[in-house]
């Protein structure tokens, strides 16, 4: 299994301004994912964070507005950008492992925008 | 995409068997059923998956039909800490593929 750390657990944002989400796995791991959950809802997957490369992002997503970055096998950062009370949400990182058997998440982001 | 349907709640009495049900009738044959739980405020936690025959572990058993066209999770003595939502998932067991939820079975365990 994997343990995953995010940071920070939570923030509260002004809006139009940027928060960087951190993603630590505590072992290399072959994929790794960012997932929203707005209140009251089940999760969403935005994108896929590929090492070395362009993430892949689901429908509805878009890099200008969630860029991501993955420079290694244990980390990766989600940026919400130009944020708006609408982006008020938990974000999730998500890890697996070589095999894709099952999927491992942080505690999530709790953000707030005001 | 999601492709299961679930109730979307239910409530179970401390001690006895929660019976989770899970529908995905248009599961491919190389689909396998994952089962995911959410406590409130953490992330999702793996319990358990399998493809056509009966799987258990420490946690829960998942009981597939035949034609595997439903699922049931059993948690043999629910306890109020096993209060979460249950996702239901199907999915191609390979590096990569992604996991899509469903909204879900907010399962209550009362004393």
């Amino acid at each position: 299994s994997a343990v995953i750390s995010q940071k920070p657990s939570r923030d509260i944002c002004q809006r139009g301004t940027s928060l960087t989400i951190q993603c630590q796995v505590d072992s290399q791991v072959t994929m790794m994912f960012w997932y929203r959950q707005q209140p009251g809802q089940s999760l969403t997957l935005i994108a896929t964070a590929n090492q070395g490369s362009e993430a892949t992002y689901e429908s509805g997503f878009v890099i200008d507005k969630f860029p991501i970055s993955r420079p290694n096998l244990t980390f990766s950062t989600l940026t919400v950008s130009n944020m708006s009370p609408e982006d008020s949400s938990i974000y999730l990182c998500s890890a697996q492992g070589d095999g894709g058997t099952e999927a491992f998440f942080g505690q999530g982001t709790r953000l707030t925008v005001v | 995409d999601a492709k299961t349907t679930q109730p979307p709640s239910m409530d179970c009495a401390e001690g006895r068997a929660a019976n989770l049900p899970c529908n995905h009738s248009t599961i491919s044959g190389n689909e396998y059923v994952y089962w995911y739980r959410q406590i409130h405020s953490q992330g999702p936690q793996y319990i358990i998956h399998g493809l056509k025959n009966n799987e258990t572990n420490e946690m829960a058993s998942l009981i597939i039909t035949e034609d595997r066209k439903s699922s049931t999770l059993i948690l043999p003595h629910a306890t109020l800490r096993d209060t979460a939502v249950y996702y239901c998932i199907v999915r191609v067991l390979d590096t990569g593929n992604q996991f899509y939820f469903g909204t879900g079975t907010s399962l209550t365990v009362i004393p």
